[in-house]
């Protein structure tokens, strides 16, 4: 069975600074990955994917991933934190081949320090 | 583009009730997928619908929820005799065929069951 890890249910870092947001799987096939943001009472926002090709990928809003098949990771970045940025970070995947049903992860909130 | 939308945003309805949700996925997506928040959690995977036809249904389904999707466009999540558990945000996501991995979510229904 496939699962999803996000360490921490709470990050917090000061405008500026960088956003690291941890996310591993456990597969015993590498799964297709994602990255979504929801904002307050708002659906999920895909942010990000990895299924094939280079294994860092750049997403929306200025935030990226790699994906590292040895780690089984793929932590979500960004170099320099926005006011905007709050709120809640999924990660998310989906097995190759299958029926593409999303599993995700608990979710990590994000706050921004002005 | 429209976007995937859900009616009602908001259910409030009384232990023992039946209630109805109604997701209109982007037009020219095939795949439909209903999935369930509760708080503090990741989205949870419930069904998925190709077209008209529902292909699988989680173990979190119980007999008490019933999807269709009559014509392959919208579809219709209904939970009989509610109970608190019941209590969450539901989500549906369409995407344009097998192919692709891109999940577009609506804006949820969030339903309280008191």
């Amino acid at each position: 069975a496939q699962s999803v890890t996000q360490l921490g249910s709470h990050v917090s870092v000061s405008e500026g600074a960088l956003v690291l947001l941890r996310c591993n799987y456990s597969s015993s096939v590498p799964p297709y990955l994602f990255w979504y943001v929801q904002y307050p009472n708002q659906g999920l926002q895909l942010l990000l994917k990895y299924t094939t090709g280079a294994t860092l990928v750049k997403g929306i809003n200025g935030f990226e991933a790699e994906f590292k098949k040895s780690e089984t990771s793929f932590h979500l970045t960004k170099p320099s934190a926005h006011m905007s940025d709050a709120a809640e970070y999924f990660c998310a995947a989906a097995r190759s081949g299958a029926n593409s049903k999303l599993t995700f992860g608990k979710g990590i909130t994000l706050s921004v320090r002005p | 583009d429209t976007g995937v939308s859900q009616d009602p945003r908001h259910k409030i309805t009384k232990r023992g009730q039946n209630v109805t949700f109604r997701c209109d996925p982007i037009s020219e997506h095939n795949r439909l997928y209903w999935y369930r928040q509760t708080l503090g959690q990741g989205p949870e995977f419930l069904t998925y619908f190709q077209n008209e036809a529902q292909l699988e249904k989680s173990r979190l389904l119980s007999d008490r929820f019933s999807a269709e999707r009559p014509k392959g466009s919208f579809s219709t999540l209904e939970i009989q005799r509610t109970e608190q558990g019941d209590s969450a945000m539901y989500l549906c996501a369409s995407s344009r065929d097998k192919s692709s991995y891109e999940q577009y979510f609506g804006p949820g229904t969030r339903l309280t069951v008191t």
